[in-house]
């Protein structure tokens, strides 16, 4: 596709429920990112993806959250349990490492906004 | 640590006037990038602008332009001649080398502009 796309753009759950987001990257980027906006606030890195692999969790705010990546394109986050501290903006974006990943843009797409009941 | 700051949490100007957005950052690293991005109401990210560390020249594109000094570490931007489709969410960030050559972003807070008719 032309740009990032995410999906659902809104999800309504009830404490307690799995959600999972999807991210489909811009055709050939082959580096992934999940970030998340809380209300009013800036953007926080969760993990991201090189291929399918995932060299940098480190944003992961508890286990109950997950990622995976298959086929070196689409990705799915996955929230277990969902808590009302998890209502936020779900932002993926992609890019394409032509040097080092660090040195790329990075492209958005529009966002999942969830809202946990 | 790196850091990104955006001291200034909403700006409002009436339509035509300039306006410039601060940026000042912390990093240890001597390579690294800095972006801007605009987020609309509609909430997608949108690049604006990447500047390596070694390249301090401004830039200037049509009626933004950016002011990067590394002497004090900022990165400001300038909207000149603003316009009501301006108003938007702004955000800077830094990206640097990290380990295996992972890449995150590190986002400031955010500045809301809003341009009155």
């Amino acid at each position: 596709g032309a740009g990032v796309s995410q999906s659902p753009s809104n999800k309504v759950t009830e404490k307690g429920k799995d959600v999972e987001l999807r991210c489909d990257p811009i055709s050939g980027h082959t580096a992934l990112y999940w970030y998340r906006q809380s209300l009013g606030q800036g953007l926080e890195f969760l993990i991201y993806f090189q291929g399918n692999s995932a060299p940098d969790k480190s944003g992961l705010p508890s286990d109950r959250f997950s990622a995976e990546r298959t086929g070196g394109s689409v990705s799915t986050l996955t929230i277990q349990r969902t808590q009302q501290e998890d209502s936020a903006v779900y932002l993926c974006a992609s890019s394409f490492p032509i040097r080092e990943v660090w040195q790329e843009t990075q492209y958005f797409g529009p966002g999942t906004r969830l809202l946990v009941l | 640590a790196q850091k990104v700051t955006q001291a200034q949490t909403e700006i409002s100007v009436v339509e035509k006037e300039d306006v410039t957005l601060d940026c000042v950052y912390e990093t240890r690293d001597t390579t690294y990038y800095l972006f801007w991005y605009k987020q609309p109401p509609s909430g997608e990210l949108v690049f604006l602008i990447r500047r390596n560390s070694f390249d301090e020249q401004n830039e200037i594109s049509g009626r933004y332009s950016w002011n990067f000094q590394k002497s004090t570490s900022s990165f400001n931007f300038t909207i000149t001649a603003s316009q009501v489709v301006d108003s938007a969410v702004y955000f800077c960030a830094l990206s640097e080398r990290g380990y295996s050559s992972a890449s995150k972003i590190i986002f400031g807070s955010g500045t809301r502009l809003s341009i009155r008719p």
